[in-house]
This record gives C-alpha cells, sequence and structure tokens, in this order.
C-alpha cells in the first residue's frame, strides 16, 4: 500500500489564524480525501480533493473554511481558515487507488485552538 | 439518517482474554463495511474490507463476521495481546466516496 505523510504532525493556533496541513503519498493514486475527527465524535469526511480541479465538499463544510488544492496525483493540501476552538480535531487525509479497493489514511494532524 | 453505532465504547480485558465488539449499521443501501485499528499518533490500519452478506475475515488472532440483512457486524478478537490495545472503528460505504464511521471501540489489554 501507498504510504502517506502529513505534515504538521501536530500544531496549537491562536483563534482567528489559519494553518495548512500538507499530505503526501509516495506514489499516483486516483481518489484523495480529507477527513477531521472532532473530539468523542467519528471521523468525518470534509471533501474529495480532485486533481486539477475544485474539491467536492459535503454537507456542512465550505471551500471558503477548508479551501482544499490538489496540483498533482502525489499531494494535497487542507487550509483550516479564521480558526476557532471548534476547530480543534484531528485532521486526517485519505486516498483510495480504484473505486473498489481498499482505503488508507494518514497519520493525522492534531490541531489545538486556542 | 446514516447512524453507525459500535458497542461497546471502551472496555478493559486481561492478557489471554478473547473479546468482541459490535458494529451496527443501516442495512439498505449497502456496500461494503470496513475495520480499522487505530493507535494514538498512528495511522488507522485498514484490518478488513467485508462486502458479502455471511463474509468472514480473518488476520492473525482477529476475525470479522458480516450480516448485512440486519445490519451488524461482529470483530473477534482471540487471546487478547497489550498491543493489540487500540480504538477499533467500524466503517459503512454506500457505494460512493464516503465512508460513514461509528466513534469506535477502545480496547485496552492489561498485562
Amino acid at each position: 500500500s501507498a504510504v502517506i505523510s502529513q505534515k504538521p504532525s501536530r500544531d496549537i493556533c491562536q483563534r482567528g489564524t489559519s494553518l495548512t496541513i500538507q499530505c503526501q503519498v509516495d506514489s499516483q493514486v486516483t481518489m484523495m480525501f480529507w477527513y477531521r475527527q472532532q473530539p468523542g465524535q467519528s471521523l468525518t469526511l470534509i471533501a474529495t480533493a480532485n486533481q486539477g480541479s475544485e474539491a467536492t465538499y459535503e454537507s456542512g463544510f465550505v471551500i471558503d473554511k477548508f479551501p482544499i488544492s490538489r496540483p498533482n496525483l502525489t499531494f494535497s493540501t487542507l487550509t483550516v481558515s479564521n480558526m476557532s476552538p471548534e476547530d480543534s480535531s484531528i485532521y486526517l487525509c485519505s486516498l483510495r487507488e480504484a473505486l473498489d479497493n481498499e482505503q488508507f489514511f494518514g497519520p493525522g494532524t492534531r490541531l489545538t485552538v486556542l | 439518517i446514516l447512524n453507525v453505532e459500535q458497542s461497546p465504547q471502551s472496555l478493559h480485558v486481561q492478557e489471554g482474554d478473547s473479546t468482541n465488539f459490535t458494529c451496527s449499521f443501516p442495512s439498505s443501501n449497502f456496500y461494503a463495511l470496513h475495520w480499522y485499528r487505530w493507535e494514538t499518533a498512528k495511522s488507522p490500519e485498514a484490518l478488513f474490507v467485508m462486502t458479502l452478506n455471511g463474509d468472514e475475515k480473518k488476520k492473525g488472532r482477529i476475525s470479522a463476521t458480516l450480516n448485512t440483512k440486519e445490519g451488524y457486524s461482529y470483530l473477534y478478537i482471540k487471546g487478547s495481546q497489550p498491543e493489540d490495545s487500540a480504538t477499533y472503528l467500524c466503517a459503512w460505504r454506500t457505494g460512493a466516496n464516503n465512508l460513514f464511521f461509528g466513534t469506535g471501540t477502545r480496547l485496552t489489554v492489561i498485562p
């Protein structure tokens, strides 16, 4: 399976600032996703990162708050904009190589917003 | 409502004991059921993908069963070891891109 790395692994940020999380994969993959897990909650899909076009967001998530880039088949970024304490979560990138394949996750970015 | 529930929320077992926990999911629009093992500060590790009613899968001391008609899956761990301590997540998939996750079962194996 592909090796997925994320940067940063954790961060503590001030309210009102923005943080960009990077996801790097060691091979080209078709589908990349961004998830978050708020404390005590389940992993929830934020958006599907589409290579070369705008991301597809799930209900409750908007591009202005979570802009996503995917310039190629091995890299994606998620920005958490104008952060508030409610954005404190673990953010994970995820990939699947085809519709019927297993889905894999990165190690996550643990974000705390003060 | 797309609700995936896992029980128990947490449990402690003695080393050597066998244990099991449950994932329940909507029985309609079923495509696949995923199990993951997630240790703190690591990537969730994919354990099983199950698609057919009656499926049984095994990986070492861990096995899983699937009942799509009644909407549940069991995960079994035989002879628990301290290294099995982790949160076990199940995720229900309807065929589109999204996985709908439960909140997990946190297992602690006491040496």
